[in-house]
């Protein structure tokens, strides 16, 4: 079955270190491809997203290549902040009707 | 505002009770789920509908109950006969399952077990 691998936390750097959280994923086909982020207490919000091979999502900062000969879409920023301290999922989609497949999550803690 | 609202935000239930967590979306979505989340384990899926009066069972679905009457709302109870049943809990929604396959998720309920 599908399945995404992410680097364990937690993950602790500086204010305006670059970031890299590592994703590895296992699947038939042609996955969607997504990072997430939860902050302490809530619920996911959607940070970026990819739905073919080459293609890069990106927002606040942040950035995800769609690498399908390395099965990968790590994610990086690079001048993290305090306030990007949260846990990090990335997940796919295989377009079946049970819909995402997550990782365990990465805790990012970033020191002033 | 167009969203996922949960509630309650906290719950306790004492051991033996059946409770029921409430999920409404007003983003007009077809597909809806119920994911469990424990430290350190990511998310679990619990129990999925795609259409009004149709739904199935994920990973994790022993223990627990869904019901699916109207478009935007999918409540999940939890039974007794779930054993450990202390976590977070995250509903979430999507366009149409398989077809646009981005997730929004509502705030969460944590519920403990005294």
């Amino acid at each position: 079955g599908d399945s995404v691998t992410q680097m364990e936390g937690p993950v602790t750097l500086s204010e305006e270190a670059f970031l890299t959280i590592n994703c590895t994923y296992t699947a038939t086909g042609y996955p969607s491809l997504f990072w997430y982020v939860q902050y302490p207490g809530e619920g996911l919000q959607l940070l970026l997203k990819a739905t073919k091979a080459d293609d890069k999502g990106s927002n606040k900062g942040f950035e995800a290549t769609y690498r399908k000969e390395t099965t990968s879409f790590h994610l990086e920023k690079g001048s993290v902040q305090v306030s990007d301290s949260a846990v990090y999922f990335c997940a796919l989609s295989g377009g079946g009707a049970d819909g995402l497949t997550f990782g365990k999550g990465t805790h990012l803690i970033i020191q002033p | 505002d167009g969203g996922i609202t949960q509630s309650p935000k906290y719950l306790f239930r004492k051991e033996g009770q059946n409770v029921t967590l409430s999920c409404e979306q007003n983003l007009n979505h077809d597909a809806m789920y119920w994911y469990r989340q424990d430290p350190g384990q990511g998310l679990r899926l619990i129990y999925y509908s795609q259409i009004v009066n149709d739904f199935q069972k994920g990973d994790i679905a022993e223990g627990y109950s869904v019901s699916r009457e109207k478009k935007e709302s999918f409540p999940l109870t939890v039974t007794s006969a779930q054993k450990n049943p202390t976590a977070f809990y995250l509903c979430a929604s999507s366009e149409l399952a398989g077809v646009t396959d981005t997730q929004y998720f509502g705030p969460g309920t944590r519920l403990t077990v005294l």
